[in-house]
């Protein structure tokens, strides 16, 4: 069973597009964080959101606009799409609490090229 | 989050024990030593964490020296899909905290 999924998994567009991300996670976790991959292949958080509310916003330009309608689910959607945008997202789950590590688990990647 | 530092790369024969080193000389106390792996187009991929004992999984070993500033991952028999990039990360492990990724140690295992 996929724990944390992604679609799609490949994103070809062209410049100034909008385009939209979808992640899904069935582990029952309360958190969900989006992660981008540079081409220099840094990992770098965006975002965090806690029972569908944001928790870490690491100012990430306002085209970006994350959408959580569940506790399982994590969208990413993009406006303007620029050059410097392609990378690979990674999006993950935890579950924090008293009885957790707090430990992360993430999707395979969705690969956006902005032509 | 602390920050920590790792070789940035590492050899070993397929079969042999991969001894991955990372020096966190400023950790504070209530911080935990995690270790990720990301493999090639894949996505990190939790492998082991500890306070201040060694601990064991049936992934890893994770040696944390004494005074807490240093610890090695151990794959005791790495085998050619242990090839990954391998990240050090010091953090706290409650609330919402974020994972902060450094350059990672790439490990090459070769038959």
């Amino acid at each position: 069973d996929t724990a944390v999924s992604q679609t799609p998994k490949y994103l070809v567009t062209q410049m100034g597009n909008d385009k939209s991300i979808k992640c899904e996670q069935n582990l029952g976790h309360d958190t969900m964080y989006w992660y981008k991959q540079d081409s220099k292949k840094f990992l770098k958080i965006m975002f965090s959101y806690n029972n569908k509310e944001l928790i870490i916003n690491e100012t990430v330009p306002n085209r970006f606009s994350p959408k959580s309608p569940d506790k399982a689910h994590l969208n990413l959607h993009i406006n303007s799409l620029e050059l410097g945008d392609s990378a690979v997202y990674f999006c993950a789950s935890s579950r924090p609490g008293r009885n957790s590590y707090n430990e992360q688990f993430f999707g395979p990647g969705t690969r956006l090229t902005v032509l | 989050d602390a920050k920590t530092t790792q070789p940035t790369s590492m050899d070993c024969a397929e079969g042999r024990a991969a001894n991955l080193p990372c020096n966190h000389s400023t950790i504070s106390g209530n911080e935990y030593v995690y270790w990720y792996r990301q493999i090639h187009s894949q996505g990190p991929q939790y492998i082991i964490h500890g306070l201040k004992n060694n601990e064991t999984n049936e992934m890893a070993s994770l040696i944390i020296t004494e005074d807490r500033k240093s610890s090695t991952l151990i794959l005791p028999h790495a085998t050619l899909r242990d090839t990954a990039v391998y990240y050090c990360i010091v953090r706290v492990p409650t609330g919402f905290q974020k994972l902060v990724f450094g350059t990672g140690t790439r490990l090459l295992v070769s038959p």
